[in-house]
């Protein structure tokens, strides 16, 4: 059975704090993928990453980076200096090889104060 | 950039109707998905369609239908909406190669049943 977890439901952070999202799965497969999405309070969820479960390397794009650990079946998102802009609900995702859709986690919600 | 659209952002039916949900890509994608999102669920599989005239039952199939007639159109239908079907319901495509490619979503349509 394929699962994800988000064990935070709501962060509340001050602006330019760094933040950690948590994402832990389950699946028996080996080869799948994972998924980070923003959903910014007008609804449309916004596609962040997509990462292979054989590549295992870290990832940064400006603020954000993505830690990405197979031992602990665990993918991590970070923002740096976080800004109220990245207010939103996040949710974590994960694509088994042989089926074609995503298996969400229940979301995280982030509120950044100024 | 991909283009997912969904007919309404927000709709209100009464119990017993029947509803009809449209969604309109403009990428060519093969895949096509309807999600129902709620509260600490997260959101839930209801149907996607790989193909023209294909469909397949997602995780929450009970109480919808679906229709693809034409590869860039994935209609969802409520045959008799129910107030348990108040919901975000979310529209999403992708491509059929790579499995597990990216899929993109459209904003959303918040439904109310009254």
């Amino acid at each position: 059975a394929q699962k994800v977890t988000q064990a935070q439901t709501e962060i509340s952070v001050v602006e330019k704090e760094d933040v950690t999202l948590d994402c832990v799965y389950e699946t028996r497969d080996t080869t799948y993928y994972l998924f980070w999405y923003k959903q910014p309070p007008s609804g449309e969820l916004v596609f962040l990453i997509r990462r292979n479960s054989f590549d295992e390397q870290n990832e940064i794009s400006g603020r954000y980076s993505w830690n990405f650990q197979k031992s602990t079946s665990s993918f991590n998102f970070t923002i740096t200096a976080s800004q109220v802009v990245d207010s939103a609900v996040y949710f974590c995702a994960l694509s088994p090889k042989r089926a074609q859709k995503l298996v969400f986690g229940q979301g995280t919600r982030l509120t950044i104060n100024p | 950039d991909v283009k997912v659209t969904q007919s309404s952002r927000y709709l209100v039916k009464r119990t017993g109707e029947k509803v009809f949900l449209e969604c309109v890509q403009d990428m060519d994608h093969e895949n096509m998905f309807w999600y129902r999102q709620d509260p600490g669920l997260g959101l839930r599989l209801i149907y996607f369609s790989y193909d023209v005239k294909m469909k397949e039952k997602g995780d929450i199939p009970e109480g919808y239908s679906v229709s693809r007639e034409k590869k860039e159109r994935f209609s969802l239908i409520l045959e008799s909406a129910s107030t348990n079907q108040t919901s975000m319901y979310l529209c999403a495509s992708s491509s059929r190669v790579p499995v597990g490619d990216t899929q993109y979503f459209g904003p959303g349509t918040r439904l109310t049943v009254l």
